[in-house]
């Protein structure tokens, strides 16, 4: 069965720092795969995704995620953080021969000091 | 565009009593999802629709836990008896899969359930 892991469980950082959140899964097959965000209070959103193609995907509001193959991983990157990019984040990915079944990791709590 | 709707958005009930959440999706979207989120974990899927059709309920706990979505549109989960572990926020979400697993998916604000 496949699995997300998310190895930084809450990150502090200051405004302006450089984000890199770390996301590994385990299948060896093809895979689609996301990074979701919910900012307090709200819904789980989409920020980016991969499915094929170039593997540095960009997403919203200035992130974006490199999938490495030979890694599996698919780390969320951001040079310079904002206040209002507090918020949880999700690594999810759908795969095999249930590609419909979206697994997620456990999610990164990002705090950005002010 | 509306989006994904649920409720209620808050449910206290003690254990062994019943307990429903409705969820509509985006318009359009065929697929449905209902996901079980335990705090400090992400959300879990229980079971997926495509269209009025269960493509995937191998996570739901079928003893307590039932689902349905007739027409293929609005879609019930319910638990009877619940029991305090089932303590969770649960997310809905629908997306529009053309191929499976490629396209993104919509959440809903979720249902806190607190089990007494």
């Amino acid at each position: 069965a496949q699995s997300v892991s998310q190895h930084n469980h809450h990150v502090i950082l200051s405004e302006a720092a450089s984000l890199e959140l770390g996301c590994n899964y385990s299948y060896g097959g093809t895979v689609n795969l996301f990074w979701y965000v919910q900012y307090p209070g709200q819904h789980l959103q989409l920020l980016l995704k991969y499915f094929s193609g170039d593997p540095l995907v960009k997403g919203i509001k200035g992130f974006e995620a490199e999938f490495i193959k030979s890694k599996f991983s698919f780390n969320l990157r951001k040079p310079s953080v904002q206040w209002s990019d507090t918020a949880e984040y999700f690594c999810a990915v759908n795969a095999g021969t249930n590609a419909g079944k979206s697994t997620f990791g456990d999610g990164t709590t990002l705090t950005v000091k002010p | 565009e509306a989006g994904v709707v649920q409720s209620p958005r808050y449910k206290i009930i003690e254990k062994k009593q019943p307990v429903a959440f409705w969820c509509n999706p985006i318009s359009g979207h065929n697929t449905l999802y209902w996901y079980l989120q335990n705090l400090g974990q992400g959300p879990e899927l229980l079971i997926r629709y495509e269209n009025e059709e269960a493509v995937d309920d191998s996570q739901l706990p079928k003893d307590r836990f039932s689902a349905e979505r007739l027409k293929g549109v609005d879609s019930t989960l319910k638990i009877q008896p619940a029991e305090l572990g089932d303590s969770a926020v649960y997310l809905c979400a629908s997306s529009l899969e053309s191929i499976a697993g490629v396209n993104e998916q919509f959440f809903g604000p979720g249902t806190r359930l607190t089990v007494l």
